[in-house]
């Protein structure tokens, strides 16, 4: 099993371009997550997805969209890219979603620079 | 709204003796708290889960305990080895919808030889 895979590893974009991060998992879950990690401010949920075919907002969503393409896949979007989406990003994804007893299993993570 | 806070962001050690990382939290109740461990350059991998009626929670040197009174959480590595060098993340559910967890800022735990 690879557990989670992202691509890329590394990005680095202008100001106003456009780009996709993937993300699949080959454990068969349920519940997926974007999540971006700064210093000093910790890991924080963009988006996520209950089960195949929904998606919601988490406590940063602006500036991104989401697609969760079936089962194994959930991509995130930048339409426009702004300096202040300079992070990392994490995709994660649990079995159940069910809530704090659900354990989740985090991908390696893409660097993202917005000059 | 829900707030969680990691009230060490560095804690430095020597080797074989034991880490106490802390996690302290408001405005909420949660059935459930989690650790992480996060090393450099990596997403953070899953340590060991307790639930609200678990007093403690023990994986072969970790050991969490979970004071619903207190709203805190204590994480110790006993007989800490340099490996054990990373950082460490708390989280608990999110009170919103299924899935979520809010995660604290982590502790960078540094176990000197």
């Amino acid at each position: 099993n690879a557990g989670v895979t992202q691509t890329p590893k590394f990005q680095v974009l202008k100001t106003g371009q456009s780009m996709t991060l993937q993300c699949a998992q080959d454990m068969n879950h349920n519940s997926m997550y974007w999540y971006r990690q700064d210093p000093g401010m910790g890991l924080r949920l963009i988006y996520y997805s209950a089960s195949e075919g929904t998606t919601d907002k988490g406590e940063v969503p602006n500036g991104y969209n989401v697609s969760r393409l079936n089962k194994r896949e959930f991509s995130l979007r930048l339409e426009s890219a702004a300096p202040s989406q300079t992070s990392v990003y994490f995709c994660a994804s649990s079995r159940f979603g069910q809530g704090g007893s659900d354990t989740q299993y985090f991908g390696p993570g893409t660097r993202l620079t917005v000059l | 709204s829900q707030k969680i806070e990691q009230n060490s962001e560095a804690l430095n050690i020597q080797e074989g003796k034991t880490a106490t990382l802390t996690c302290n939290y408001t405005n909420y109740s949660p059935a459930y708290l989690q650790w992480y461990r996060q090393d450099p350059g990596r997403g953070p991998v899953f340590l060991l889960l307790i639930r609200e009626n678990e007093k403690e929670k023990r994986k072969e040197r970790l050991k969490v305990t979970f004071d619903t009174t207190l709203k805190q959480s204590l994480f110790h590595i006993t007989a800490a080895q340099p490996a054990d060098s990373a950082t460490y993340l708390c989280a608990l559910e999110g009170g919103g919808s299924q899935g979520n967890l809010i995660f604290g800022k982590g502790t960078k735990l540094s176990v000197k030889p």
